[in-house]
């Protein structure tokens, strides 16, 4: 057990549709990174926050947005979904911002079946 | 660019035979590398990581990586492969001053009783 929890563990939605995943951070740990793994395009990282402020970009989509809550828990909302948008999301979290050698701890995933 | 090489998608051994499994990287400066592991329907575990100092790092579960600059490699070893031992094995990176990991396409262990 990683200590960084991910509800829900499954989501079945239709295209079109919006939805919401929920990541609470290890305690003590102030950034969370999201990450999309897909048969297609493997393990890649969408977006980092610090402390509630966003602090890194990756190869997420204008249809994707994130937010890091006071309490530390961020949600990423995925909007407008399209069949392609199936796949598994993780977060992760660390201790610091910019900490090479910190180590991302990874929730168990959330996984997205887009029908 | 970052990028993350892990040659071969899958591999096979025997129960007691050698694990190795392959990651090379490309980098200006040696950034900082990890090996994950995955087993079916769970989320990435931490087996080992480089970030400074000596080249050969052990981690759990027995395994072991040495980071070698001059070829850009990071391989994963293992002596003796356990049943237990079969998941998918990512390796990634992350440059000095970046905040993401970068994560190789992933290899997926099969260990054959």
């Amino acid at each position: 057990d990683s200590g960084v929890t991910q509800t829900p563990k499954h989501l079945i939605t239709a295209t079109g549709q919006r939805v919401t995943l929920r990541c609470s951070p290890r305690s003590g740990d102030l950034s969370v990174y999201w990450y999309q793994q897909s048969l297609d395009q493997g393990l890649q990282f969408l977006i980092q926050y610090y402390n509630g402020e966003e602090r890194a970009k990756g190869n997420i989509l204008e249809r994707f947005s994130a937010q890091q809550f006071p309490d530390l828990h961020s949600e990423l909302n995925l909007s407008s979904l399209e069949l392609g948008d199936s796949a598994l999301y993780f977060c992760a979290s660390s201790p610091r911002d910019v900490g090479g050698r910190d180590t991302q701890y990874f929730g168990p995933g959330t996984r997205l079946t887009v029908l | 660019a970052q990028s993350v090489t892990q040659l071969g998608s899958h591999v096979s051994v025997s129960e007691g035979a050698l694990v190795l499994l392959r990651c090379n990287y490309s980098s200006s400066v040696p950034p900082y590398l990890f090996w994950y592991v995955q087993y079916p329907n769970q989320g990435l575990q931490l087996l080992l990581k480089y970030t400074t100092g000596a080249t050969l790092v052990k981690g759990i579960n027995g395994f072991e990586a040495e980071f070698k600059k001059s070829e850009t490699s990071f391989h994963l070893t293992k002596p003796s492969a356990h049943m237990s031992d079969a998941a998918e094995y990512f390796c990634a990176v992350r440059e000095t001053g970046a905040n993401n990991l970068f994560f190789g396409t992933g290899t997926r262990l099969t260990v054959i009783p």
